[in-house]
């Protein structure tokens, strides 16, 4: 399950579960987002985005999901796996033309064998 | 492997040293970072070059000093830092155009003693 508190949230599943990570953003003039993982000891690294003109879009085993309604925003993971455990980023572009993302918090996903 | 390389990859310091890190990118960007990360935190930005120009200072402290020789290099000078400027700092690269993600090195591990 997952627990939100003072420290890092966590996500904890089961491997070959489906992994659902969620993200709110702040400012409703963001036009771009990207999902990024970071792995201990190692620095983010880029997994998918979307614009803020479509819905979903899908990579290999994941999916992003945005609803610009409720400024949420998520990340679906299929069949998670050992390897992707690690801190999970969203990042907003707020519009205008900016190239300077702005962070959120985190989600710590742990997979157990 | 990491498109950006940042050198050293951990670095102890006292408070009356001077240091610098370095980062290095070929992929052509004209956009380069320098974040700093605490444990279980986002990334914090502190500098955006654009073009080997500083075009983001968010109010780092002096003893922060970034430089951008070329387009492919970033320095980041340091001198009289403070135990709570322990921390990860991470170098990343961007196409200087919106709506595209960030390239991050796997950052340098900074003690300061």
């Amino acid at each position: 399950g997952e627990s939100v508190g003072l420290h890092l949230p966590t996500l904890s599943v089961q491997e070959g579960d489906n992994s659902i990570i969620n993200c709110a953003y702040s400012n409703s003039a963001s036009d771009y987002f990207i999902w990024y993982k970071q792995e201990s000891g190692k620095g983010p690294q880029f997994i998918i985005d979307i614009r803020s003109n479509m819905d979903k879009r899908q990579g290999q085993r994941v999916t992003v999901l945005l609803n610009k309604t409720v400024k949420h925003l998520s990340l679906q993971i299929a069949a998670t796996q050992p390897g992707d455990s690690a801190v999970y980023f969203c990042a907003e572009n707020i519009g205008g033309g900016s190239y300077i993302p702005t962070f959120g918090r985190g989600t710590s996903l742990i997979v157990h064998p | 492997d990491t498109e950006v390389t940042q050198t050293p990859k951990h670095l102890v310091m006292g408070m009356t040293n001077k240091k610098s890190l370095k980062c290095e990118q070929h992929m052509g960007h004209r956009a380069m970072y320098w974040y700093k990360q605490k444990a279980k935190k986002p990334p914090e930005l502190m500098f955006v070059y654009s073009y080997e120009k500083l075009s983001i200072n968010e109010s780092v402290p002096s003893r922060f000093s970034p430089e951008c020789p070329n387009s492919s290099l970033l320095n980041l000078h340091l001198h009289a830092l403070q135990p709570e400027d322990s921390a990860l700092y991470l170098c990343a690269s961007s196409q200087d155009v919106p709506d595209q993600p960030q390239h991050f090195g796997d950052g340098t591990r900074l003690s300061i003693l």
